[in-house]
């Protein structure tokens, strides 16, 4: 069945760095491409990045812009989050989600369990 | 960008009765190939979201029926005909015809009375 695994998160200190992790299995990772949506403790969901099939577009939330890179290895069907100078509202817990090719709209149609992060000192 | 804007934000209901949760964005979400991009997610109590419909009125493989999506341009609506138990959760709408960025709505707190 289709499973999106998020791993690599925890507890960091503001400016430290984190990457995290999506580990995909049951479909063809090389047919979709991959977002990363975050929602703030009892909050909404705010879209993060996304990443193409092969990797050639990335688009970024302006929140994070300069800050984070998405990035994917599809020999090892997974997608990446690199985290750098994290702030305190970066605080949320992380989701991958995939959306196939040939959907103009790039909609996420199926997201994994999520991976939290929490920056405090 | 587009703003996506739900009411009510909390929607207490009654078993077995019927819900309505409004969706309006700032922008008309027809996208240049002629198709609406609105879609609706469902979250449970600690679970991710799940798509339950997309491209304003098709239910995703094994949502159930009771759930229906309607609207045009601007305005959209999901409703849920007989609301049960495992319905309760956070139901967000999501545009996908302006994007970078795709946005969602605030969020639909439906809770059982």
């Amino acid at each position: 069945q289709v499973q999106l695994v998020e791993s690599g998160g925890g507890v960091v200190q503001p400016g430290r760095s984190l990457r995290l992790s999506c580990a995909a299995s049951g479909f063809t990772f090389t047919d979709y491409g991959m977002h990363w949506i975050r929602q703030a403790p009892g909050k909404g969901l705010e879209w993060v990045a996304v990443i193409w099939f092969d990797g050639s577009n990335k688009n970024y939330a302006d929140s994070v812009k300069g800050r984070f890179t998405i990035s994917r290895d599809n020999s090892k069907n997974t997608v990446y989050l690199q985290m750098n100078s994290l702030r305190a509202e970066d605080t949320a817990v992380y989701y991958c989600a995939r959306f196939y090719n040939y959907d103009s709209s790039r909609t996420p149609d199926f997201w994994g369990q999520g991976t939290l992060v929490t920056v405090s000192s | 960008d587009v703003v996506m804007t739900q009411s009510p934000l909390s929607l207490p209901v009654t078993l077995g009765q019927p819900a309505s949760i409004s969706c309006r964005s700032s922008q008309s979400l027809v996208y240049s190939d002629g198709n609406t991009y609105l879609n609706w997610f469902q979250q449970r109590p600690g679970q991710s979201p799940r798509r339950l419909i997309y491209r304003v009125s098709n239910r995703d493989f094994g949502v159930p029926d009771r759930f229906s999506g309607s609207g045009s341009g601007t305005d959209f609506t999901l409703k849920i005909s007989r609301v049960e138990a495992e319905d309760v959760g956070v139901y967000y709408c999501m545009q996908g015809a302006h994007w970078p960025p795709w946005t969602f709505g605030q969020g639909t707190k439906v809770e059982i009375k």
